[in-house]
Formats: C-alpha cells, sequence, structure tokens
C-alpha cells in the first residue's frame, strides 16, 4: 500500500504559539489530501480537504483562520494551527488519496499545547 | 455519507476467526464498503474494501450481502497483534470523496 508520513510525531509547545504539522505521500501524488482530529476516546473527525493548487474546504464548526492548511505540491499539506491554546490538544491525522484509489492516513502528530 | 452501524465490542480468541459485522442498509449504488483498524495512538491502517462481490487479500476477508445492506469483516486467524478498533465505512470511490467514521467497534483478542 501507499506510504503517508506526518512530522512530527509529537510536539509540545507554549500557550500562544503556532505549530506546522506536515503531511507527505511518499511513493505516490496526491491531488487531496485530508486532515482529521482525534480527541481521547473519541472518533476521528474530518477537519479539512486539502486539494493541490487551491484553497482547502473545512468542515463546519472548523475555525478556517486557527487551522491553515497549505497543500503546495502533489506531495506535501502542511496544517498550521495558530496560536494554540491548550483545548487544540489533540492527536492530529492526515490522509492521502492516489487518485481512484483508497485514503491511507499517517502515523499522526500528537500535539500538546501546555 | 451512508451511515454504518457496528457493535461498539467483541472479543475473539487468539488463533480463531474474528468476524465483525456492519450494517449500512442505506448505501447506495456507486458507494463502496470500507475497512480501517486503529491501532491505539496510530493512524488508521486500510483493511480492504469493496464494492458488491466479496474480496480477500492477506489480511481479511470482506463478505458483503447481495443486498449490500450489510458486510463482515473476517480476519481468519486473529492475534494479539489485531487488538485494535475496526471502523467500516461507506464512500464512493471519487478523488475527494471525504470518509466519515464512525465509533466502530473495539476488537480485543484474548491470548
Amino acid at each position: 500500500g501507499a506510504v503517508v508520513s506526518q512530522h512530527p510525531s509529537w510536539v509540545i509547545c507554549k500557550s500562544g504559539t503556532s505549530v506546522k504539522i506536515e503531511c507527505r505521500s511518499l511513493d505516490f501524488q496526491a491531488t487531496t489530501m485530508f486532515w482529521y482530529r482525534q480527541f481521547p476516546k473519541q472518533s476521528l473527525m474530518l477537519m479539512a480537504t486539502s486539494n493541490e493548487g487551491s484553497k482547502a474546504t473545512y468542515e463546519q464548526g472548523v475555525e478556517k483562520d486557527k487551522f491553515l492548511i497549505n497543500h503546495a505540491s502533489l506531495t506535501l499539506s502542511t496544517l498550521t494551527v495558530t496560536s494554540a491554546h491548550p483545548e487544540d490538544s489533540s492527536f492530529y491525522i492526515c490522509s492521502a488519496r492516489p487518485f481512484t484509489d483508497t485514503q491511507y492516513f499517517g502515523p499522526g502528530t500528537r500535539l500538546t499545547v501546555l | 455519507d451512508a451511515k454504518t452501524t457496528q457493535p461498539p465490542s467483541m472479543d475473539c480468541a487468539e488463533g480463531r476467526a474474528a468476524n465483525l459485522p456492519c450494517n449500512h442498509s442505506t448505501i447506495s449504488g456507486n458507494e463502496y464498503v470500507y475497512w480501517y483498524r486503529q491501532i491505539h495512538s496510530q493512524g488508521p491502517q486500510y483493511i480492504i474494501h469493496g464494492l458488491k462481490n466479496n474480496e480477500t487479500n492477506e489480511m481479511a476477508s470482506l463478505i458483503i450481502t447481495e443486498d449490500r445492506k450489510s458486510s463482515t469483516l473476517i480476519l481468519p486467524h486473529a492475534t494479539l497483534r489485531d487488538t485494535a478498533v475496526y471502523y467500516c465505512i461507506v464512500a464512493s470511490n471519487f478523488g475527494n470523496e471525504k470518509l466519515t467514521f464512525g465509533t466502530g467497534t473495539r476488537l480485543t483478542i484474548i491470548p
């Protein structure tokens, strides 16, 4: 199967700072990538759909100015959590989809905001 | 996306076949049945998917009923490493189709 990586695996930051998470498709090109968030003991919730060369589409209730998504190339999408607060602490997971194939998920990034 | 219904939890003895059911009675004609699993603190792992025919790969088998309203994921010889939350999702195969995760089934393999 296709491989998706994320960096960093975990990050701890102070409240008010911004954090950038990278999602890369290693062996395929992905015109579409997805960003999910998962709180403890809950299921994955889709945050936004990232399309290469265009603006991301955010799910209802997700602040686009707080969660900045940039899909700059066919193998890289980034999620920046701006002015992070403790309630933003979560497990962030990306997925990428080769055209007409299934979605493959990254290993996730655990964000802790102090 | 059509909704799916799965039992919240199941146990299975190590070495036995694990059969995980999923109901998707409102599935539409162009929607596939996808199965993923998530081991604690990891990203979801793709297992298998199918449209209407039964499918088998190195990980599992997928049995879809003729009316497509339900399916069963079969792990033929469960091991302790198969302990995870298993998600059944229905979605089309279009490039930008999003996956909607339900609560899944927490499968525990018992030694």
